[in-house]
């Protein structure tokens, strides 16, 4: 069975704090990964898909990379509107279905 | 010019009743699904389906039922609401349906059963 876990659960950091948020997955044939992030009271945003492990991408102040058990999503000198929950999901196998982890709610203080 | 909308935003009801959810996408999806946000924030998929397939999570109970007027379109049916069934309730569409493709989410429908 595909498995998502996320860490840390919470993280704050101060503004111009840079940091990184672990994605670790259990799947039988990756397709994708796949990184959004999530403001209260508001639909998953689409941040990144990555494919092969080695694979990188960057917009603005956050860089996703992966590899064959991890992914990690960075960010740089955060600021506070980066605060939000940053998903993680997988799509292995021959499945269609997402799968996704818990999440990490990200706090950037001023 | 909402890429993938729900309507409505929030549902409130009573136990035993029937309530449908709208959703629709303006993207050219082929691809559709629904998703369940518990309290605890999990994203759960329900259903996804595409003019051929309807893949269903076999843990769903049959009281949920999908159904599609056409490939821009799927409406979530729920009927004998009970009170687990509150929750954040989200679409998503993407384009084909092979798998690893970007799914784009909705705003979600906000259910409360009382």
């Amino acid at each position: 069975e595909d498995q998502v876990t996320q860490s840390p659960e919470a993280l704050r950091l101060q503004e111009g704090e840079s940091s990184s948020l672990n994605c670790s997955y259990t799947v039988s044939g990756l397709r994708g990964l796949f990184w959004y992030r999530q403001d209260p009271g508001k639909g998953p945003e689409f941040l990144f898909t990555l494919y092969s492990a080695g694979e990188e991408k960057e917009k603005e102040r956050l860089k996703a990379t992966l590899t064959k058990k991890e992914s990690f999503l960075h960010i740089t000198a955060p600021k506070p509107e980066d605060s939000a929950t940053y998903l993680c999901a997988v799509v292995g196998g021959d499945g269609q279905n997402f799968v996704f982890g818990p999440g990490t709610r990200l706090s950037v203080l001023p | 010019d909402t890429a993938v909308s729900q309507t409505p935003k929030y549902l409130v009801t009573q136990m035993g009743n029937d309530k449908s959810i709208k959703c629709e996408q303006n993207l050219g999806h082929d691809t559709m699904y629904w998703y369940k946000q518990d309290s605890k924030k999990f994203l759960k998929i329900m259903f996804s389906y595409n003019n051929k397939e309807l893949i269903i999570n076999e843990t769903v109970p049959n009281r949920f039922s999908p159904k599609s007027p056409d490939k821009a379109h799927l409406n979530l049916h729920i009927n004998s609401l009970e009170l687990g069934d509150s929750a954040v309730y989200f679409c998503a569409s993407s384009q084909g349906g092979a798998g690893g493709e970007t799914q784009y989410f909705g705003p979600g429908t906000r259910l409360l059963v009382l």
